[in-house]
């Protein structure tokens, strides 16, 4: 069964570094690219980024890059999100989400969600 | 401001038909990319509803339906039920940038009266 297990909720204050984990099980990680997805409270889903696990090439949608990091390490089979330093309205859920297949295919399995709250 | 343009909200009666669109652009839709469709219910994750713009996976009823034209995008959803309240979000790919980038609708919350 493919899962993507996603790291706990977390709570932290501005200027703080996080990073925040999606493990894949279940398949071929380095085989499938890996989103990730930002809602933020009441608010619709924005397209964040993408990494290739094979070789960890990223792509970012413009209002996210240079504020945050994606990553992978495939001996693992986990993806990860990053930030050097959070701001207030990084609060949001974050999803990471596979691509089924290639660049025009539909994402076919989500995980849970991580809750990241930032708050002073 | 999202690159796809969905209603803010759409309702209907339980077992009335309501349409979904998505409008986008000649660097996504118009360009021949796919679209996709997901449902939302409250407090969940996305869950995958329309792929291709008109195929359903396993297990998602009949009921839903999807169909593209031009740059516009659709999903329709017949015999209403109680169920379906959720928000909708189409997806599609973008190649008005440099390397991949996939953008979604601003979401859709349907009601069911």
């Amino acid at each position: 069964e493919v899962q993507l297990v996603q790291s706990g909720a977390e709570v932290k204050k501005p200027g703080e570094s996080l990073r925040i984990s999606c493990k894949g099980s279940g398949y071929s990680f380095t085989n499938y690219w890996i989103n990730w997805v930002r809602q933020m409270p009441g608010k619709g889903l924005e397209w964040m980024g993408i990494i290739d696990p094979r070789d960890s090439y990223t792509n970012y949608s413009p209002p996210f890059q240079g504020h945050v990091t994606i990553s992978a390490d495939k001996s693992i089979s986990t993806a990860y999100l990053q930030w050097s330093s959070l701001k207030a309205s990084d609060t949001a859920m974050y999803y990471c989400a596979r691509l089924g297949g290639d660049y025009n295919s539909n994402v076919d399995y989500w995980g849970q969600g991580t809750l990241v709250t930032v708050s002073s | 401001q999202s690159v796809l343009t969905q209603p803010p909200s759409v309702s209907g009666a339980p077992g009335q038909r309501v349409t979904i669109s998505c409008t986008g652009s000649s660097s996504n839709i118009g360009a021949g990319y796919d679209v996709h469709w997901y449902q939302q219910l409250p407090g969940t994750a996305p869950k995958l509803l329309i792929y291709g713009n008109r195929n359903r996976p396993s297990g998602v009823p009949d009921r839903f339906s999807g169909s593209k034209s031009g740059t516009s995008a659709s999903l329709a959803i017949s015999g209403l039920q109680a169920e379906d309240e959720a928000d909708y979000y189409c997806q599609s790919y973008d190649s008005s940038l440099s390397g991949p980038y996939w953008v979604f609708g601003g979401g859709t919350k349907l009601t069911v009266l």
